[in-house]
């Protein structure tokens, strides 16, 4: 079964401060692994799709990597509109619904 | 604007009471799906639809059902809520993911809000 873990379960930054967002995973062949941001009480907005190691997609402060194993979000210079949940998702090529299967997110707050 | 719509955002029902969910996209997208999150356990996936006509149980459909008559709408209908079904709900569209190798990107609504009680 699939199974995606993200770390840390909560992140504060001061803003400015650079960090990263890990999302490990294990899957029965990766069709894509994609990045959600949420704001609380709303739906999850779709920042990058990856599709194969060694992949990278950039997206104004947001950078995501891609390894056979995992995943990374760096943040570079946040600003506190870059607070939310940021959520990591696999799709797998094992089943026919092609559902998200997702890690449970990681709390970022960026404080000015 | 290309989007998912549902409704409604908020609901509070009694245990027993039928009710429906809607959810309808304006992308022309095959593929719907609807999820519900809970805290410490993430989004998982209730019920999916290929295209008209064609749906089928994920990974939590036990209490739910669904139907596509219409390409543009998938309610989530709920026969008999349980307090176990409250939740936040969300429905996701895509195009279809076997039109190509890679996936597609599914777009998410903006939740409805279920208490059970």
């Amino acid at each position: 079964e699939d199974q995606v873990t993200q770390s840390p379960e909560a992140l504060r930054l001061q803003e400015g401060e650079s960090s990263s967002l890990n999302c490990s995973y294990t899957v029965s062949g990766l069709r894509g692994l994609f990045w959600y941001r949420q704001d609380p009480g709303k739906g999850p907005e779709f920042l990058f799709t990856l599709y194969s190691a060694g992949e990278e997609k950039e997206k104004e402060r947001l950078k995501a990597t891609l390894t056979k194993k995992e995943s990374f979000l760096h943040i570079t210079a946040p600003k506190p509109e870059d607070s939310a949940t940021y959520l990591c998702a696999v799709q797998g090529n094992g089943g026919s619904n092609y559902k998200l299967t997702f890690g449970k997110g990681t709390l970022l707050t960026v404080n000015p | 604007e290309a989007q998912v719509t549902q409704n409604p955002r908020y609901l509070i029902t009694v245990t027993g009471k039928k009710l429906t969910v809607t959810c309808s996209q304006n992308m022309n997208h095959e593929y719907m799906s609807w999820y519900r999150q809970d805290p410490g356990l993430g989004l998982r996936q209730i019920y999916y639809s290929m295209n008209v006509e064609v749906t089928d149980k994920g990974d939590v459909p036990e209490g739910y059902k669904v139907s596509r008559k219409e390409k543009r709408n998938f309610p989530l209908i709920l026969e008999s809520p349980s307090p176990n079904q409250t939740s936040l709900y969300f429905c996701a569209s895509s195009l279809s993911p076997e039109r190509t190798m890679n996936p597609e990107t599914q777009y998410f609504g903006p939740g409805t809000r279920l208490l059970v009680l």
